[in-house]
């Protein structure tokens, strides 16, 4: 089975700079999609950037971008510029086949 | 946003009986996903359906039970609630299956079973 470690369960950062959270996983497969998911303190799920494995370049998304090394299986998610509003729980995502496995998620709050 | 909605949004109900939880789309998607989340675990697929009437189990299914009788409602069943079903609840939608597209979610259930 699929299994996905983010090993950061907390982490801050000073409003402006960069933050870069950690994501690994385990599969055997090939062709899968990874995601990051932002959940603000409204409990909402928001999609925040989306990488599929056979694309060898990194997705980004405006202040959001991935780092993917397949042969190492993992997925960074890097945040430029944080802003207030990127305080929340984010959430590493691996998909195959219908089945989607979150990690733990990691609490990032961004500091004044 | 998607047209998510889950009913009831908050639900407190002792050890043992029934407990069914709604979501409802706008979007007239194919596939829809039931999940749980819980501290240290994320969320985790409970039961997802690609069709109507067409269902399939995920990760942590033992418990609970799905109906799909029209595209836009699924319908989550526990039939016995257990302290540990106590949880945030979610429902998601997909155009395409989840490896090809993202899911959508609503905006959670929280239920406690006492």
């Amino acid at each position: 089975a699929q299994t996905v470690t983010q090993s950061q369960p907390e982490m801050s950062v000073q409003e402006a700079e960069t933050v870069t959270l950690s994501c690994t996983y385990d599969t055997s497969e090939s062709n899968y999609y990874l995601f990051w998911y932002k959940q603000p303190p409204s409990r909402q799920m928001i999609l925040v950037i989306r990488q599929e494995a056979y694309k060898q370049q990194n997705a980004t998304e405006n202040r959001f971008s991935v780092n993917f090394q397949k042969a190492a299986k993992s997925f960074s998610l890097k945040i430029s510029d944080s802003q207030l509003g990127d305080t929340a729980m984010y959430f590493c995502a691996f998909a195959y086949n219908n089945d989607m496995r979150f990690g733990a998620g990691t609490r990032l709050t961004v500091k004044p | 946003d998607a047209g998510i909605t889950q009913s009831p949004r908050h639900k407190v109900t002792e050890t043992g009986t029934p407990v069914t939880l709604r979501c409802h789309q706008t979007e007239n998607h194919r596939y829809m996903y039931w999940y749980r989340q819980d501290p240290g675990h994320g969320l985790r697929l409970i039961h997802y359906s690609y069709g109507v009437k067409d269902t399939d189990k995920g990760e942590v299914s033992d418990g609970y039970s799905v109906s799909r009788s029209k595209t836009e409602d699924f319908l989550l069943t526990l039939e016995s609630a257990t302290s540990s079903q106590t949880s945030v609840y979610f429902c998601a939608i997909s155009a395409r299956g989840s490896s090809y597209n993202e899911q959508f979610f609503g905006p959670g259930t929280r239920l406690t079973v006492l």
